[in-house]
């Protein structure tokens, strides 16, 4: 069973810091792993999408990387602002559904 | 462009009663989900569907049915609410199967 693990829980950094969020997963059998983002009381928001064939992707400030073979996953987020302020969840697939990690809970502060 | 729609917003139920999740999208995506995220876990799978007329389990389907008779329709219907089932729920969409998945902004429902 995907087990899927996002270290750390919660992150508080100035803002203006380069940061990076990890994600691992234990099954390395999946066909992309999606980042998100949650505001308090909101839907998920994609940021990225990964496929299984790629290395890294990039949005922006956002930078996700994926390394399938040994089940890790980061984000980093450079330039930080107070607007990246939410809680970040990693998401692999595997066969018709995502499985996703309880988060990264970020604040970044003024 | 709406995106995924969800009605109602906020729900509470009485123990025993019974209610439709309302789910909809306008983006033609063949491939539907429900969700819920229960306070400091992940989202975990109740049910899905792959297209009009086709829907399975996912990980947590007990208590819940489904039905897809549209593309654009995905309805979540709980039967005889238990407080187990006070949680968010969340409907989500994407156009294959290993496509980016689209949410909605959720349905909070408790159960008392």
């Amino acid at each position: 069973k995907q087990e899927v693990t996002q270290i750390p829980a919660a992150l508080s950094v100035p803002e203006g810091e380069n940061l990076v969020l990890n994600c691992s997963f234990t099954d390395s059998a999946i066909y992309n792993l999606q980042w998100f983002r949650q505001d308090p009381g909101k839907g998920l928001t994609s940021l990225l999408l990964i496929q299984s064939s790629q290395r890294e992707q990039t949005s922006g400030r956002l930078n996700a990387s994926l390394d399938k073979s040994s089940g890790r996953s980061t984000l980093y987020i450079a330039a930080s602002q107070p607007g990246d302020s939410a809680t970040y969840l990693c998401a692999p697939r595997e066969a018709q559904k995502l499985v996703f990690g309880q988060g990264t809970r970020l604040t970044i502060n003024p | 462009n709406a995106g995924v729609t969800q009605t109602p917003k906020f729900r509470i139920l009485k123990i025993g009663q019974s209610m439709t999740l309302q789910c909809t999208q306008d983006m033609n995506h063949n491939y539907m989900y429900w969700y819920r995220q229960d306070p400091g876990m992940g989202l975990k799978l109740i049910y899905y569907s792959v297209g009009a007329g086709i829907t399975d389990k996912g990980e947590v389907p007990n208590g819940y049915n489904v039905s897809r008779s549209t593309t654009e329709d995905f309805p979540l219907r709980l039967e005889l609410a238990a407080p187990s089932q006070t949680s968010v729920y969340f409907c989500a969409s994407s156009s294959r199967g290993a496509g980016e998945l689209f949410f909605g902004e959720g349905s909070r429902l408790t159960v008392l």
